[in-house]
């Protein structure tokens, strides 16, 4: 199975600030890589697919970057509503495989 | 617009069974790859289960082989998990996914909890 660790676990910021949540595949994944947003009691909400693809109806705040093993999701200029935990999936392969999740405390 | 929607999750006692279905609509179904992925409510995501689009090939993840089967009716474009044998750590909120298109994008229903307990 391909790995998956995400990172930080946790991340405390303002309103305003950017922010950065990192995963990292245990071997390439090509650009087969997803970003969710999950709040309590809800579904995942696809918000970058591809890698670096913004889903439509998201806020252009937030980008993806990176191929292969690395990657990047990041968040400029934080709002409230940004509150919730962020994971990331690699859909390469199966199983898929998703990172731990990042909890971002506004 | 693509539309996945599950249904079939509920109490079960240790031991029990369920049939978990997802409806789709909105594209065409018979041609598309779909997995079950599983949540534990404050845990994170887990992938279950795939089925290819015509229903002929199928992988489990090794947690839920030989108590879990997938299955898929193309004319009614409805997914199916048969969860038997179940166990209190089945405890999950289950999402139905579809595989990426031609763009990379995936799309997941709302899920549907299953809890075991007695």
């Amino acid at each position: 199975d391909i790995q998956v660790t995400q990172s930080p676990s946790t991340l405390s910021a303002s309103v305003g600030d950017r922010v950065a949540i990192t995963c990292r595949a245990s071997q390439s994944i090509s650009s087969w890589l997803a970003w969710y947003q999950q709040r309590p009691g809800k579904a995942p909400k696809l918000l970058i697919y591809k890698a670096s693809s913004l889903e439509s109806g998201v806020p252009s705040r937030f980008s993806g970057s990176g191929s292969g093993t690395e990657f990047t999701l990041t968040i400029s200029g934080l709002e409230p509503d940004d509150s919730a935990t962020y994971y990331c999936q690699q859909h390469d392969s199966f199983p898929w495989t998703f990172g731990q999740g990042t909890m971002v405390e506004i | 617009e693509v539309q996945l929607v599950e249904s079939g999750g509920g109490l079960v006692q240790p031991g029990g069974s369920l049939r978990l279905s997802c409806a789709a609509s909105g594209f065409t179904f018979s041609t598309y790859w779909m997995h079950w992925v599983r949540q534990v409510p404050g845990k994170g995501l887990v992938c279950v289960s795939r089925i290819n689009s015509d229903g002929s090939s199928t992988n489990y993840a090794d947690s839920v082989k030989g108590r879990f089967t997938i299955s898929r009716d193309n004319a009614k474009n409805t997914l199916y998990l048969q969860v038997n044998s179940l166990r209190a750590e089945d405890t999950a909120v289950y999402y139905c996914v579809r595989a990426a298109d031609s763009t990379g994008r995936l799309h997941w229903g709302q899920g549907t909890l299953v809890t075991v307990s007695s």
